[in-house]
């Protein structure tokens, strides 16, 4: 089955500790990215990637890293998490840039 | 200005009523556009892509408006399922997507 997953789907966490929530799909997709949803503003674009070693800063980069290393893989990398950051996360594939995007099932994260 | 924009709504009508929704954007170099819908805080699902010669899919229909840079949606015939709300996207020039904050729908027995 195609889809993307994505860990863990809820996470609650302090201020300052590192944490990775991870993305993978299986459609071999080049064109990945990154998004968190706030109440009132949509979702706004974190960090996406065109291809392996290929990423760029979305809207809201800021306290945010990412790597792609591998085509299906795309982590998102909190390293000092703040409660600010707080919000549902969402990761997302495509075949390339103008087609559709599939998305993962999303992460609560919460940090106190 | 946001980017993208959207009537938040709510729009509550009933079942059987045409509804449209409008969504207009900035970047006039943007060059793709989507319509997602997203329930109750779940993962979005593209409902249609939109084309400059607007397309129909069952009782939805798209149209894009390049020359005053907005995006159109009508649902026909609502039905309870059509409640959600409705995302309207822009992939602009610089390899960037663009969320609109999205309409809520609320279709009524």
């Amino acid at each position: 089955e195609a889809q993307v997953t994505q860990n863990p789907r809820y996470l609650i966490t302090v201020t300052g500790k590192k944490l990775t929530v991870t993305c993978s799909q299986n459609m071999n997709h080049e064109y990945m990215s990154w998004y968190r949803q706030d109440p009132g503003l949509g979702l706004r674009q974190i960090y996406y990637s065109m291809n392996v070693e290929v990423t760029d800063k979305g809207d809201v980069p800021e306290g945010y890293k990412v790597s792609r290393k591998e085509k299906r893989n795309f982590p998102l990398i909190l390293e000092s998490p703040s409660p600010n950051q707080t919000s549902l996360y969402f990761c997302a594939s495509s075949a390339g840039f103008s087609y559709e995007q599939y998305f993962g099932p999303g992460t609560r994260l919460t940090v106190t | 200005r946001k980017e993208v924009e959207q009537d938040p709504g709510p729009f509550n009508v009933p079942e059987g009523a045409t509804v449209a929704f409008n969504c207009t954007y900035s970047n006039s170099a943007s060059q793709s556009f989507f319509w997602y819908r997203q329930d109750c805080r779940k993962e979005p699902k593209l409902l249609m892509s939109v084309y400059s010669s607007g397309n129909e899919d069952g009782r939805f229909t798209a149209q894009l408006n390049r020359a005053s840079q907005y995006i159109s949606l009508l649902i026909r015939d609502s039905k309870l399922s059509d409640s959600a709300t409705y995302l309207c996207v822009v992939n602009t020039g610089g390899f960037k997507t663009i969320f609109g904050a999205g309409t809520r729908l609320f279709v009524k027995a």
